[in-house]
């Protein structure tokens, strides 16, 4: 059973560009979260959609946003590029939503800002 | 105060002792817990889940859950080479909308 694929895995990125990032779940899981990772602030949650509806947003600007199609493939979009936005961006997918759902993570995307 | 907070490490223990990893919580609503182990350059794998009081054995794993402490370990038994890794607990509860809450991780070094 494949897992949770992420593309592109690595993108550099001009300062005001925008990016999108893809994330397809492991198969049957509809619920997809996303989060950033960075040496200083660690893991923080993005977002989390489940049924193309978003369920929860974390505390980060309007500039990052995402979507769920039908299939539960996930993209997350981040709009003027700020030298801060450079992280490594994973996606988890769940079988089920709610607090004891597993999340399985991709492999990333890391994300550069010049 | 942190909502989960690990001592950063790094915690070295040599081949073959248990390794103790530790993690508190703020949140007393809190329902699900987790623990992730992510290798230099890679991203977080679960190797462990936790919903009950007590401890819950896989293996050479071991989580213990203590909800009244607000209080989550992992024990890793015979500890190898191939378990050096950051060990991320995460946290879970339905009023947070079901996202994970993460603490910054343990970095774990056994030595050979």
């Amino acid at each position: 059973k494949a897992g949770v694929t992420q593309t592109p895995r690595y993108l550099i990125k001009t300062r005001g560009q925008q990016v999108t990032l893809s994330c397809s779940p492991i198969s049957g899981h509809r619920s997809v979260s996303w989060y950033q990772q960075t040496p200083g602030q660690g893991l923080q949650f993005l977002f989390e959609y489940f049924s193309e509806t978003q369920r929860n947003k974390g505390n980060f600007p309007g500039r990052f946003s995402g979507r769920q199609f039908s299939n539960s493939r996930s993209e997350m979009n981040v709009s003027t590029l700020e030298l801060g936005d450079s992280a490594l961006y994973l996606c988890a997918s769940s079988l089920a939503v709610g607090a004891g759902a597993e999340a399985f993570f991709g492999q990333g995307t890391r994300l550069t800002v010049v | 105060q942190k909502e989960v907070e690990q001592n950063s490490g790094p915690l070295s223990v040599p081949e073959g002792a248990i390794a103790s990893l530790n993690c508190t919580y703020s949140d007393r609503v809190s329902q699900s817990f987790f623990w992730y182990r992510q290798y230099s350059g890679k991203s977080p794998e679960l190797i462990m889940s936790i919903y009950s009081n007590g401890d819950k054995e896989d293996g050479r794993f071991t989580a213990q859950l203590n909800k009244a402490s607000q209080y989550v370990s992992l024990l890793i038994r015979d500890s190898q080479p191939s378990d050096s890794a950051t060990y991320l607990c995460a946290v879970n509860s339905e009023n947070q909308g079901g996202k994970l809450i993460f603490g910054q991780g343990t970095e774990l070094s056994v030595k050979p």
